[in-house]
């Protein structure tokens, strides 16, 4: 199975601040079709987890430009710049180029 | 809107079976491959199976093979889980996905326990 490293687990910050969260796979992420199916997802407490990034950098519907998705092959970076109240909560990566389908483990983040 | 409605959940004992339904709407159902996902506070966010449009390709996680099945009616825009031989390491919120992993359910919770 592709193992998803996602750090920090926990990440404290400040209203108006700037977040970035990792996520490494143990293999690469690029499909024989040549794209690569990484995605991004927060979920708020009691809520499902709610679609941000795919495919590495596309920003979902509704999606605001302070998130943005970066990376290739094997390493991965969710960047969250102005960091306002509704982006607290845990954030997590998924790689769906290979079954089974793996999610990072989570980042919490959390007001400093 | 995309909507995605899960039910079916509850309180099984081990051995025993479940089955859990999602009901689509606000898309063109019969096009897109469908998924389930589950989640504990412990392992987190693991995907659990996933069907293709008509149904022909079915793809499941180890620890399910055997034990659960997922299908569809897209006459009913539903696709199911049939969830048999529960064990306690079963126990999780089920989420159900559209492929592309854009849309969930808002989860339904089975806890399978004596």
């Amino acid at each position: 199975d592709v193992v998803m490293t996602q750090t920090p687990v926990s990440l404290p910050v400040s209203l108006g601040g700037q977040a970035s969260i990792s996520c490494r796979s143990s293999q690469s992420l690029v499909h024989s079709n040549g794209n690569t199916y990484l995605h991004w997802y927060l979920q708020k407490p009691g809520q499902s987890p709610q679609l941000l990034i795919y495919r590495v950098s596309n920003r979902f519907s509704g999606v605001p430009d302070r998130f943005s998705g970066s990376g290739s092959g094997t390493d991965f970076t969710l960047k969250i710049s102005r960091v306002e109240p509704e982006d607290l909560g845990d954030y997590y990566c998924l790689q769906s180029t290979h079954f089974p389908n793996t999610f990072g483990a989570g980042t919490k983040l959390e007001l400093k | 809107e995309v909507q995605l409605v899960e039910s079916g959940g509850g309180l099984v004992q081990p051995g025993r079976s479940l089955k859990l339904s999602c009901a689509a709407s606000g898309f063109t159902f019969s096009n897109y491959g469908m998924a389930w996902v589950r989640q504990t506070p412990t392992k987190g966010l693991e995907w659990v199976a996933s069907i293709s449009t008509g149904g022909g390709n079915t793809y499941y996680r180890d620890s399910v093979k055997g034990r659960f099945t997922i299908s569809r009616d897209n006459a009913k825009n539903t696709q199911y889980l049939q969830m048999d031989s529960l064990r306690s390491e079963d126990t999780a919120t089920y989420y159900c996905l559209r492929v592309g992993f854009d849309y969930w359910g808002q989860g339904v919770m089975v806890t399978v326990s004596s």
